[in-house]
C-alpha cells in the first residue's frame, strides 16, 4: 500500500533549528511536496523535490532520498510565526498527491 | 486575481440533504481536485479532473459526485450527506494536464453533518 510518516508533533525554542523527517511508500514516485498550513488555513505550497539531495529557499531547505524513501524539511532562525502543520506529500506513479498526516510544530518563545 | 475561492466558508447540514460545495479558479489551471481533511488524517483525494470533461475518482469518492464543464468551476455534491461527511473540504487546481505540478488550494469549507 502506499503511505507517509511524519511525527505528529514537534516543539522548538524561537530562533533555533528543526528538522522535521518524513518516510514514504508510493507507487512509482514522481517527487515530494512540503506544504505549511496555520490552523483554520488552507495549505499553501512550501517546496518540491523530485532528485536526491537539498534545495534550499530561505530559511527552508528540503532534502530528499530516493533510495530510502526519506525526506526532511529543515526550518532555520525559528520565528513564531512558524507556527503550523508541515504536510509531506509524494506524488505517484498517477500523478496523484498521497498526503501525510501533517506535523504540528510548536514554537516556544 | 483571487486564485481559488470556495463557498460555502462553512455550513451545517442536516443528514439527507442534498448539497452543492462551490469551487472557482481564476487562474485558467487544467486540473482540479476536490479533497476533505480530517483530524489526525492527511487529506484524502475525493475526485479530480484533468482538464475540462474530464472527471476520475480519488481515494473516497463514494456519497459524492463532480461536473467540470468548463475550466473554472468544479463543483462537488453530496446527494444525501451523512454524519460521517462531516469534515473540511479543500479545493485545488494545478497548470498542467498531468505532470507534478504544485497544487494550490482554496480557502475551504467547513461542513458539519447532523
Amino acid at each position: 500500500g502506499q503511505n507517509i510518516d511524519q511525527p505528529t508533533e514537534m516543539t522548538a525554542t524561537e530562533g533555533a533549528i528543526v528538522q522535521i523527517n518524513c518516510t514514504y511508500q508510493t507507487s512509482g514516485f514522481n517527487g515530494l511536496f512540503w506544504y505549511q498550513q496555520h490552523a483554520g488555513e488552507a495549505p499553501t505550497f512550501l517546496s518540491y523535490n523530485v532528485l536526491d539531495g537539498l534545495e534550499e529557499k530561505g530559511r527552508f531547505s528540503s532534502f530528499l532520498s530516493r533510495s530510502k524513501g526519506y525526506s526532511y524539511l529543515l526550518l532555520k532562525e525559528l520565528q513564531m510565526k512558524d507556527s503550523a502543520s508541515y504536510l509531506c506529500a509524494a506524488m505517484d506513479s498517477n500523478y496523484q498527491l498521497i498526503w501525510g498526516a501533517g506535523t504540528k510544530l510548536i514554537i516556544k518563545p | 486575481i483571487a486564485g481559488i475561492t470556495q463557498a460555502p466558508t462553512s455550513q451545517i447540514l442536516a443528514a439527507g440533504r442534498r448539497m452543492t460545495l462551490r469551487c472557482t479558479q481564476d487562474m485558467r489551471h487544467n486540473a482540479m481536485y476536490w479533497y476533505r481533511q480530517d483530524l489526525g488524517l492527511g487529506l484524502r483525494l475525493i475526485h479530480y479532473s484533468n482538464t475540462a470533461g474530464t472527471t476520475g475518482k480519488g481515494e473516497v469518492p463514494d456519497g459524492y459526485s463532480v461536473s467540470r464543464a468548463n475550466t473554472d468551476d468544479f463543483p462537488l455534491t453530496l446527494a444525501s450527506a451523512v454524519p460521517s461527511q462531516t469534515s473540511v473540504y479543500f479545493c485545488a487546481s494545478s497548470d498542467g494536464e498531468r505532470g507534478a505540478d504544485t497544487q494550490y488550494f482554496g480557502p475551504g469549507t467547513r461542513l458539519t453533518v447532523l
